[in-house]
């Protein structure tokens, strides 16, 4: 049972190049997140979906798009990645309902 | 006002000491209550629930006040293995179902 996996887990960018961050749950979960974790800060949401199709911006969206074409993927795109963009990223699922949410094991992306 | 609140600490405590954490919340839609553990460099994985009658798991006790909008996680008898940051984690029914995560407590545990 691989729960949720991420990756790439580690990524060196150059300043206006692009990628993508891709997210895979096994788990048939409805809901999934992309956050990111700085030093102090906590996790901030940049973007969810409640569904296959569906997403919707969080709370840091600016410089990322995402993409859920399919219920167990969820992607994090950068189009012209930016040095503030240096963070480690976290992907996370849950059911519907009140339940937890499990994460994958980040990414630790550097832009430089 | 942040929608969930923590100490950052960090708590510096010897081993076999017991430690608290409160976290506060500003929603009162908020239905579902967490304490999660990070552990440097790693993901977030799930402590345990917190329920409204109170809840315990060896030597973690999480507490709940509804009226006064705040969680608690008690660590009894601490190990040098407890030492990590704990996140205070709350979801807010409705939409989306908001998942808001406090910035963390970090806790070290001395020998």
């Amino acid at each position: 049972n691989a729960g949720v996996t991420q990756t790439p887990k580690f990524r060196v960018l150059k300043t206006g190049q692009s990628m993508t961050l891709l997210c895979a749950q096994d788990m048939n979960h409805e809901y999934m997140y992309w956050y990111r974790q700085d030093p102090g800060m906590g996790l901030r949401l940049i973007h969810y979906s409640v569904g296959e199709g569906t997403t919707a911006k969080g709370e840091v969206p600016d410089g990322y798009n995402v993409s859920r074409l399919k219920k167990q993927n969820f992607l994090l795109g950068l189009e012209s990645a930016a040095p503030s963009q240096t963070s480690v990223y976290f992907c996370a699922s849950r059911s519907t309902g009140l339940a937890e949410a499990f994460f994958g094991q980040g990414t630790r992306l550097t832009v430089v | 006002r942040k929608e969930v609140e923590q100490d950052p600490g960090p708590f510096n405590v010897p081993e076999g000491a017991t430690v608290a954490f409160n976290c506060t919340y500003s929603n009162s839609a908020s239905q579902s209550f967490f304490w999660y553990r990070q552990d440097c460099r790693k993901e977030p994985k799930l402590l345990m629930s917190v329920y409204s009658s109170g809840n315990e798991d060896g030597r973690f006790t999480a507490q709940l006040n509804r009226a006064s909008q705040y969680i608690s996680l008690l660590i009894r008898d601490s190990k040098l293995s407890d030492s990590a940051t704990y996140l205070c984690v709350v979801i807010i029914s409705g939409g989306y179902q908001k998942v808001t995560f406090g910035t963390g407590t970090k806790l070290q545990v001395i020998p």
